[in-house]
């Protein structure tokens, strides 16, 4: 079945960027998105990308898409402390589903 | 304000004691999913529904059912909860695919 991998921990210091990657199988996959999620808190759609799309930029988010390597990735730029959170990437193929990635957490150090 | 709202937040229950955890979105979406949270497993869909009356098998149902009599509310039922059900539920709810889900604030269930 669909994959989505990422890796479990990245730790930062403020002001520099973040980058969190993440690897899926999934060739049909539609869409791709971002999710946050702060301690207690449900997710947060941060940002999706079209599967036909290279690159998406929202102010300081930049979202990378390699289709060929099913690769994708978030770029955090000038990260704030208000960023620590644990990032997901999902992965939405035809009709409901999503799948998951297990989660990045991002510790940004003062 | 466009939710989805789920409840209870926290609950503690025993085992084999019939449960229903509520959620209810007023955003018109017409897909509903839940899906239970564990550490190192990332999102985990249990059952999903397409719209009123249809409902589907996600990659974890087992011990779990839902039914969907209306668009608004997609309850999610433990008939006979047991230990490995500990986990955090979302709820979520989707309009258009680009979209994404919106999810609910979560429940944090224990059963002892």
């Amino acid at each position: 079945g669909e994959d989505v991998e990422q890796s479990l921990f990245l730790s930062v210091r403020e002001g520099d960027s973040s980058v969190i990657n993440c690897t899926y199988t999934d060739s049909s996959s539609t869409y791709l998105y971002w999710y946050k999620q702060e301690p207690g808190a449900g997710l947060q759609l941060l940002t999706y990308i079209f599967s036909n799309m290279d690159m998406k930029q929202d102010q300081r988010l930049t979202v990378l898409l390699n289709k060929k390597d099913k690769h994708l990735s978030l770029r955090i730029a000038d990260t704030q402390t208000g960023d620590s959170a644990i990032y997901f990437c999902a992965e939405g193929g035809a009709g409901n589903m999503l799948t998951f990635g297990g989660g990045t957490r991002l510790m940004v150090k003062p | 304000e466009a939710q989805v709202t789920q409840n209870p937040r926290y609950l503690i229950t025993v085992t084999g004691k019939k449960l229903t955890v509520t959620c209810s979105q007023n955003m018109n979406h017409e897909y509903m999913s839940w899906y239970r949270q564990d550490p190192g497993l990332g999102l985990r869909q249990i059952y999903y529904s397409m719209n009123v009356e249809v409902t589907d098998k996600g990659d974890v149902p087992e011990g779990y059912k839902v039914s969907r009599k209306e668009k608004r509310n997609f309850p999610l039922i433990l008939e006979s909860p047991s230990p490995n059900q500990t986990s955090l539920y979302f709820c979520a709810s989707r309009g258009t695919q680009k979209g994404g889900y919106t999810f609910g604030s979560g429940t944090r269930l224990t059963v002892v």
